[in-house]
């Protein structure tokens, strides 16, 4: 079963928009929470990702909310452009760096 | 620095037929990840390595074997295809340190047939 649960399986959203992807997870042993792009045939590539200590962490246009208590957490796109539409994964890992992922938000922005 | 890199990019397989998958990293990095990567399911840990010599079972092992012969190679073997191993395969490493960027290569994608 899926430790770390995903939604929505996709967006769209138009040019200039937020997108917003949740997230949440059981294991209280996970410590970071990464978010990785993936484009069509590439690997997964680090986006921004944050430490259970933070409830916010923002990079450019791109903002992790974090609710430890909740045991969620969330992405926010702002400004969304074209070349943001990509996948979108959360995951989760532990103190041995093994990533459980969500399944996965595709994001299509429109012009 | 190539960062890590998979051999072979594409591979097609009878049931039955064995090979291994080659991940190479030129970053120094401790840990050594193998994910398989299936529609509407994300990324799944297959095996991964905190060091040279040593390897682990992750969350889907079976069918699969691994070994970590030299720090920067991570071989993944398939002894006995199975057309339910038609996936994508990624390798990934870190520093170490689980807070780290987790830095993943290309992608093989295997069709079992």
């Amino acid at each position: 079963q899926q430790q770390v649960k995903q939604s929505p399986q996709s967006l769209i959203v138009q040019k200039g928009g937020i997108s917003i992807i949740n997230c949440a997870y059981e294991n209280t042993a996970f410590d970071y929470f990464p978010w990785y792009q993936q484009f069509p045939g590439k690997g997964p590539a680090l986006l921004i990702a944050i430490r259970p200590d933070v409830s916010e962490k923002k990079e450019g246009r791109f903002t992790i909310s974090f609710n430890k208590s909740a045991k969620q957490f969330s992405l926010h796109i702002m400004d969304s452009q074209p070349g943001d539409s990509a996948t979108y994964f959360c995951a989760a890992t532990d103190s041995w760096g093994k990533l459980q992922f969500g399944a996965g938000t595709q994001v299509v922005v429109t012009p | 620095n190539a960062g890590v890199t998979q051999t072979p990019k594409f591979r097609v397989l009878k049931t039955g037929q064995s090979m291994t998958l080659l991940c190479a990293q030129d970053m120094n990095h401790e840990y050594m990840y193998w994910y398989r990567q299936d529609p509407g399911m994300g990324l799944r840990l297959i095996h991964y390595s905190v060091g040279e010599g040593t390897t682990a079972k992750g969350e889907v092992p079976d069918g699969y074997n691994v070994s970590r012969l030299k720090k920067q190679n991570f071989l993944l073997g398939l002894e006995s295809a199975a057309p339910s191993q038609t996936s994508v395969y990624f390798c990934a490493s870190i520093i170490g340190s689980s807070y780290n960027e987790q830095f993943f290569g290309p992608g093989t994608r295997l069709t079992v047939l």
